[in-house]
């Protein structure tokens, strides 16, 4: 079955970076790209980025350019988010999930990353 | 940037009973990328339609999509107990992809 596993809950200070990690299975993983969304609590999802299945590029949001970048390691079939020069209101769950033809299908756990001095 | 509104912001209804959300976009979506998205507390979204009426696999017959142009619509026939959640829709033919901010299911 198709599973998204991500990496664990980050605590990390202002101006600091993170970098989420979500571990594909139970499907090719270069045949989907992953999307990467973002909710702060008890708020709605936002989209980040998307990086393509079939070569790896990179899509991002226009709020995100120049802080973000997605990555890949096909060998082991994960997929990387690194956020840089973080603020409190970055404080959120960061989700990973499958895509293909612009359709999210499958979604991992979600990440907590908060943001505090 | 597509604004995607959804409508409305609670929905207080009882089991059995029919639901119906809407969600308006800003400009012209193409019917094959706006997609509608479950969500429970302390859950991830759950995929429930796709290309506007598409049920994804698993997803229920009471649960259906309509619209084209600006206009949306998700309906549950018929409110089961584990329905009562977040829905949001999702449009994927404009960038950035954006979501509605949600309308919230609750038992009335």
């Amino acid at each position: 079955q198709v599973q998204l596993v991500q990496s664990g809950v980050e605590v990390k200070k202002p101006g600091a970076s993170v970098k989420v990690s979500c571990k594909a299975s139970g499907y090719t993983f270069t045949s989907y790209g992953i999307s990467w969304v973002r909710q702060v609590p008890g708020q709605g999802l936002e989209w980040m980025g998307w990086l393509s299945g079939y070569n790896g590029d990179p899509n991002y949001a226009q709020k995100f350019q120049g802080r973000v970048t997605m990555t890949r390691e096909i060998s082991t079939s994960t997929a990387y988010m690194e956020l840089r020069s973080l603020r409190s209101d970055d404080t959120a769950v960061y989700y990973c999930a499958r895509e293909i033809m612009a359709i999210i299908d499958y979604w991992g756990q979600g990440t907590l990353v908060t943001v505090s001095s | 940037e597509i604004v995607l509104t959804q409508s409305p912001g609670t929905l207080s209804l009882s089991p059995g009973e029919r639901a119906t959300l809407f969600c308006r976009a800003s400009q012209s979506v193409s019917s094959s990328f706006l997609a509608w998205y479950q969500q429970k507390p302390g859950q991830a979204p759950r995929l429930l339609i796709f290309g506007t009426s598409n049920r994804a696999t698993g997803i229920p017959d009471r649960f259906s999509g309509s619209g084209s142009g600006t206009d949306f619509t998700l309906t549950i026939s018929r409110l089961e107990p584990e329905d009562f959640a977040v829905y949001y829709c999702q449009q994927s033919g404009g960038s950035p992809r954006t979501f509605g901010q949600g309308t919230k299911v609750e038992t009335k």
